[in-house]
């Protein structure tokens, strides 16, 4: 009866490459978020989702394209993957604009 | 622009001894605020949240916190630390309304046995 889930759970891929990472809540919450946690473990918002719809897109590298195919679901693509883009990426959900639950993460190390 | 500092990197105690990990926040507003913790190569886990009413607040694993508006602080405190303990502690803050969570850096706690 897992909340939030995420798949997969590590990742390694070559540099150019395309990926995406699903996430999947069973909470019945209505927004979804995309956090990246870099290497110094500095946490920030990349993308948020409320009822499929976009509501926060931070200044992140439009290779990055978040998806929601419906309330329970955000995937995040990325394209032509680089080396900076290493880093633990975590879903998150939470009942509008209150409390929010993460994810495991997906540890993804592009070489 | 909305803030949070955690001014402690790293922190080293003794199993049984207090703990007091600070965080700061510069918000225009009172914000809502958290404790999330992050045991390595894990997720995080919610140890409680702050929105309104009493000032200190309880959470899981015997953690409290204290809101102080006229420090801007919301620090986290726990009487006697156990080694399970040792982890990765983040606060975190959202305006209201905004549904951005913003973090601070983090405060890593060991625990000597």
């Amino acid at each position: 009866d897992t909340a939030v889930s995420q798949t997969p759970k590590y990742l390694v891929t070559q540099m150019g490459n395309d990926k995406s990472i699903k996430c999947e809540q069973n909470l019945g919450h209505d927004t979804m978020y995309w956090y990246k946690q870099d290497s110094k473990k500095f946490l920030k918002i990349m993308f948020s989702y409320n009822n499929k719809e976009l509501i926060i897109n931070e200044t992140v590298p439009n290779r990055f394209s978040p998806k929601s195919p419906d309330k329970a679901h955000l995937n995040l693509h990325i394209n032509s993957l680089e080396l900076g883009d290493s880093a633990v990426y975590f879903c998150a959900s939470s009942p509008a604009a209150e409390t929010q639950y993460f994810g495991p993460g997906t540890r993804l190390l592009v070489l | 622009a909305q803030s949070v500092t955690q001014p402690d990197i790293h922190i080293t105690v003794s199993e049984g001894a207090s703990l007091e990990l600070r965080c700061n926040y510069s918000y225009g507003a009172t914000p809502y605020l958290f404790w999330y913790v992050q045991s390595p190569g894990q997720g995080l886990q919610l140890l409680l949240k702050y929105f309104s009413g009493d000032t200190l607040v309880q959470g899981i694993k015997g953690f409290e916190a204290e809101f102080k508006r006229s420090q801007s602080s919301f620090n986290l405190r726990k009487p006697s630390v156990h080694w399970s303990d040792a982890a990765e502690y983040f606060c975190a803050a959202s305006g209201g309304s905004n549904y951005k969570l913003t973090f601070g850096k983090g405060t890593l706690l060991t625990v000597n046995p």
